[in-house]
Formats: structure tokens, C-alpha cells, sequence
């Protein structure tokens, strides 16, 4: 069992509806939790970052912790044209220099 | 404010030639990282660097060096390059544990 797991896609949406974007991990020790986005031909820039478990929001996106699961999750709402890009979940260990990435999720909005 | 910058952004090589990429971060930041991404396999660790003077392998070293030369710089080099190490090279750079590493745009690194 890989130690996260995300659906590649491509996901393709019409404009406005709501994104659901999820990873799943084989790791209870996980701590941190990020979502990057990587627009072609551009590195992975930070989106959201949160600790333990639940919710975390900023504008139109929403970050999901559930530690009893295993399972995180990343909701975009009013989707637009220019959220098409890959999406990363990556996750680290408590005071652990590492990082592990899943392998994205290639997103598409229609407009 | 340049944040992570990555020199050279393209690059063609043949087979068993030598190529140093470059990075430099302007946050002051004490980690610094080189991933490499190819289609289907996602960010992969190649080595990092928790501070200056430092270095320990990641995922994927077999066949790359590292030298982080300062606080700012930390390279990577290729000895006798291979048509595996065809790929798109990452660096990222992180001010403390626990907190977000913020990436540069990338070389992307074809062997012929």
C-alpha cells in the first residue's frame, strides 16, 4: 500500500459547480497536511496547509482533515477557467523534514 | 521578492555528459530540497539539505551529487548523465520543520 494515494483524473467539471478534490494515506503518525497547486509548466505553489484534524478555509477553497479515516480532502466552490491545473496532497510527520506528495489530480474546468 | 529561482530553465544533454543545475532562494530559509517529477510517478525526493553544511539522501539519489554551497545556494549535479534521468527537476526551499516548502518553476532536463 502506497503511502498516499490520489486519483489522477483528469476531472473535468462545468464552471461554477463545486470541486471535490481527495488523498488518502496508509500513515496515523501524518500531522501536516497541504494542498499545492501546479499550473503547467510551473512548480507546485501552496494553497492550503493545516494541523491534526478538520477544517480550514480561505475564499472559495476548503481544506478537510479527517484523521480517522485516513483521508483528506480539498473543496473548491464557484469553480473557475483558471482553477485548471494539478493538484497535490502531501503530508509530513511531526518535526519530520520530509514531505510526501501524492501524484496529483489533474483538474479541468469547462467554462 | 524572486523566492526560489532554478538556472538554467531548459536543458539538452547526450548521454554521459556532466550538468550542475543550479538553485537560490532569497527567504533566508534553512532547508532546501531536490525533487524530480516524471508523468505517473509525482514529486519524488532525490536529496535534501536541513541546513548549511549538510546533506542526506532521499528517495531517489542514485546518480546525482549535491552541494549546498550557503544558506542561499544548493545544487545539483549529474556526473554521467542517463536518458532515465530525462525529467523535470524541482527545488524547494522551507524555513523551519513543520512549515510548507515553496517550490521554484523548474529545469526541464532532456538526455539524448
Amino acid at each position: 500500500q502506497k503511502e498516499v494515494e490520489q486519483d489522477p483524473g483528469p476531472l473535468s467539471v462545468p464552471e461554477g459547480a463545486i470541486v471535490s478534490l481527495n488523498c488518502t494515506y496508509s500513515n496515523s503518525a501524518f500531522q501536516y497536511f497541504m494542498w499545492y497547486r501546479q499550473y503547467s509548466r510551473k512548480g507546485p505553489e501552496l494553497l492550503m496547509y493545516t494541523y491534526s484534524s478538520g477544517n480550514k478555509e480561505d475564499g472559495r477553497f476548503t481544506a478537510q482533515v479527517d484523521k480517522s479515516s485516513k483521508y483528506i480532502s480539498l473543496f473548491i466552490r464557484d469553480s473557475q477557467p483558471s482553477d485548471s491545473a494539478t493538484y497535490l496532497c502531501a503530508m509530513s510527520l511531526n518535526r519530520d523534514d520530509k514531505i510526501i506528495f501524492g501524484k496529483g489530480t489533474r483538474l479541468h474546468i469547462l467554462p | 521578492n524572486a523566492g526560489v529561482t532554478q538556472t538554467p530553465k531548459f536543458q539538452v544533454l547526450k548521454t554521459g555528459q556532466s550538468m550542475t543545475l543550479q538553485c537560490a532562494q532569497d527567504m533566508n530559509h534553512n532547508s532546501m530540497y531536490w525533487y524530480r517529477q516524471d508523468p505517473g510517478m509525482g514529486l519524488r525526493l532525490i536529496y535534501y539539505s536541513a541546513s548549511e553544511g549538510t546533506t542526506d539522501k532521499g528517495e531517489v539519489p542514485n546518480g546525482y551529487n549535491v552541494s549546498r554551497l550557503n544558506k542561499r545556494e544548493f545544487s545539483l549535479r549529474l556526473e554521467s548523465a542517463a536518458p532515465s534521468q530525462t525529467s523535470v527537476y524541482f527545488c524547494a526551499s522551507r524555513g523551519h520543520l513543520n512549515q510548507p516548502q515553496h517550490f521554484g518553476d523548474g529545469t526541464r532536463l532532456s538526455i539524448l
